[in-house]
């Protein structure tokens, strides 16, 4: 079946540090990728997506690019902010299926 | 922005209690979904509905039960709350086409039963 993994956290970064969250996936022929943000106490907020193969998905400096061929879709930031903090998901969409899959998600904690 | 919307935000309840937290959006969406999900922690999909009168259990087994007779509206009802149902539950939808191929989410619903 379909699934998604991600890096464990807590990620714990420095103000203005890189950030890199990984991803991979495995599903059945070209899924749909997703990177969903949930800040505390909130639900989840669409980050960006990417649809095919070699597709950058961008938004609010996060950028992700969707590679077949290692099967990832690996989030990145160049300067993080404390507004940053929050968990990531990485999720998928099949083709052939009616639901998405979630990762179990990664936290999150840019310090001043 | 999404326009899906949860009641209530945060509800503390005794053990026995029956509770039911609602769920609405106003974009048209044939499909909904409730999720489980510990503070920060995976989603666990506790049922899922892909039109009216349809609804189907998810991947993780819950006592709630629901219900889709309008489009807009897919509440959740516990008939007897517990202490192992305390979490926060989250609503989401999608449509149909392109528009299917993004999830939206609600706030969430904060339980606590004591």
């Amino acid at each position: 079946g379909n699934s998604v993994t991600q890096m464990e956290g807590p990620v714990t970064l420095s103000e203005e540090a890189f950030l890199t969250i990984n991803c991979t996936y495995t599903a059945t022929g070209y899924p749909s990728l997703f990177w969903y943000v949930q800040y505390p106490g909130e639900g989840l907020q669409l980050l960006l997506k990417a649809t095919k193969a070699d597709d950058k998905g961008s938004n609010k400096g996060f950028e992700a690019t969707y590679r077949k061929e290692t099967t990832s879709f690996h989030l990145e930031k160049g300067s993080v902010q404390v507004s940053d903090s929050a968990v990531y998901f990485c999720a998928l969409k099949d083709n052939y299926g009616q639901n998405f899959v979630f990762g179990p998600g990664t936290r999150l904690s840019v310090l001043p | 922005e999404a326009d899906i919307y949860q009641t209530p935000r945060y509800l503390v309840i005794g053990t026995g209690k029956k509770i039911t937290l609602e769920c609405s959006q106003t974009m048209g969406h044939d499909k909904m979904y409730w999720y489980q999900q510990d503070p920060g922690m995976e989603l666990h999909l506790i049922h899922y509905s892909y039109g009216v009168n349809s609804t189907e259990k998810g991947d993780l087994s819950s006592e709630s039960t629901v219900s889709r007779i309008r489009t807009e509206h897919f509440p959740l009802t516990l008939e007897s709350a517990r202490p192992s149902h305390t979490s926060q539950y989250l609503c989401a939808s999608t449509g149909q086409g392109g528009s299917g191929n993004t999830i939206y989410f609600g706030e969430g619903s904060w339980l606590t039963v004591v």
